[in-house]
């Protein structure tokens, strides 16, 4: 079975600081695509990051950066220099190898990011 | 990308009653899916609707409770029947492109409050 975990439920910090979201990931497949979503207080959904799991390499976005490690299976992700427009909850989800299979959705992390 | 239209985007209704929410995609796509958010919850599957087929319901959601239209490769509707409170939610689309491993994107869902 497939599983996401995001364990920090709301984080707050100080607009300039640095956060780091955690994703915890649990499936059997061997070829996966993990995604990271941000869901503004407006409701959309929107994509951040696609990563495949044979591609192990970190990726830097701008303020955004994404650390994978399959030995820990976690994608955790980080914003540095948080601004108050970061301020949404952020999903991690996991798919398996095969087109029609559904995203797994972890519960998602609320974080404010206060002026 | 593709750029998915959700409407309305927001709603109160009263119990007893049904609401259709549209969902229209900007290009064709093979698979839609739709998606139900409960207040400060992650997401949860409700169906995947293919065109030219019925579509297939999650564990815990019925055809009855939530009939799905899917017309043509871009247009996908939802209907919320015989509503009570416990629907209030948000209910999202959502679609996928037509290659593996590919993002899934999102409408900017529908806020549903049943009095």
């Amino acid at each position: 079975a497939q599983k996401v975990t995001q364990a920090q439920t709301e984080i707050s910090v100080v607009e300039k600081e640095d956060v780091t979201l955690d994703c915890v990931y649990e499936t059997r497949d061997t070829t996966y695509y993990l995604f990271w979503y941000k869901q503004p207080p407006s409701g959309e959904l929107v994509f951040l990051i696609r990563r495949n799991s044979f591609d192990e390499q970190n990726e830097i976005s701008g303020r955004y950066s994404w650390n994978f490690q399959k030995s820990t299976s976690s994608f955790n992700f980080t914003i540095t220099a948080s601004q108050v427009v970061d301020s949404a909850v952020y999903f991690c989800a996991l798919r398996g190898p095969n087109y029609g299979q559904n995203f797994v959705f972890g519960p998602g992390t609320r974080l404010s990011v206060l002026p | 990308s593709a750029v998915i239209s959700q409407k309305p985007s927001r709603d109160i209704c009263q119990r007893g009653t049904s609401l259709t929410i549209q969902c229209q995609v900007d290009s064709q796509v093979t698979m839609m899916f739709w998606y139900r958010q409960q207040p400060g919850q992650s997401l949860t599957l409700i169906a995947t609707a293919n065109q030219g087929s019925e579509a297939t319901y999650e564990s815990g959601f019925v055809i009855d409770k939530f009939p799905i239209s899917r017309p043509n490769l871009t247009f996908s509707t939802l209907t919320v029947s015989n509503m009570s409170p416990e629907d209030s939610s948000i209910y999202l689309c959502s679609a996928r492109g037509q290659l593996g491993g590919t993002e899934a994107f999102f409408g900017q869902g529908t806020r549903l409050t049943v009095v």
